[in-house]
């Protein structure tokens, strides 16, 4: 199994803070990671595809880095609507994909 | 826009099997996309539980393949999750979702909303 971890598990921040969320594979995953937000009681919602990619209607303050095993998910100016948990997600093993365990964005 | 809608009972006895369906709207499931079932229990991350393909073909997390049957029901646009001898573990919010596939990269969407099952007597 490739296992997947995320740092910090949680972080406070306030509107318009750079936020800065690391995500880490136990072993090579070239670019294919994903990066996901949920909402209390929603479902996840995709923002990043294959390390950087934004997806269509993602606000651009949204960006995605890395390769290898080492990838980051960057708010530029957070927003009310992005105090969420974020999950990244492998997407090399295609017979088993593994999530990371998130990240909660809450209110400083 | 293709939309995702999970459906099944809420509530299954310990021992009994959980069966749920996802219907899928605005899209057709004969497209070149693999149909996958993920879980959440309560406060605990993300779980791929396996997914399918238009043909029928499979593939399931090996820590529930022994429990696990996806299977796709192409004229109703539809594919079901059985899962077998669910204990209080198997208490989670269940989702359906698209895998999306381009230049090998795979990721899930959209999601359906999620349906919450309790394993209790």
């Amino acid at each position: 199994d490739i296992q997947m971890t995320q740092s910090p598990s949680s972080l406070s921040a306030s509107i318009g803070d750079r936020v800065t969320i690391t995500c880490r594979a136990s072993q090579n995953i070239t670019r294919y990671l994903n990066w996901y937000q949920q909402q209390p009681q929603k479902a996840p919602k995709l923002l990043i595809y294959g390390a950087s990619s934004l997806q269509s209607g993602v606000p651009s303050r949204f960006s995605g880095s890395g390769s290898g095993t080492d990838f980051t998910l960057t708010i530029t100016s957070l927003q009310p609507e992005d105090f969420a948990t974020y999950y990244c997600q492998q997407g090399y093993n295609t017979l088993l994909f593994t999530f990371g365990p998130g990240t909660i964005v809450d209110v400083k | 826009q293709v939309l995702l809608q999970e459906s099944g009972p809420g509530l299954v006895k310990p021992s009994g099997t959980l069966s749920l369906t996802c219907v899928v709207s605005g899209g057709s499931m004969s497209s070149k996309n693999w149909w996958s079932w993920v879980r959440q229990s309560p406060g605990k991350g993300l779980e791929w539980i396996g997914e399918t393909y238009h043909s029928g073909s499979t593939n399931y997390n090996p820590s529930l393949k022994s429990r696990v049957t996806i299977s796709v029901d192409l004229p109703k646009n539809q594919f079901s999750l059985k899962l077998a001898s669910v204990t209080a573990a198997d208490t989670a919010v269940y989702y359906c979702a698209r895998v999306v596939v381009v230049a090998s990269i795979n990721w899930f969407d959209p999601w359906g909303q999620g349906i919450l099952v309790t394993v209790s007597s």
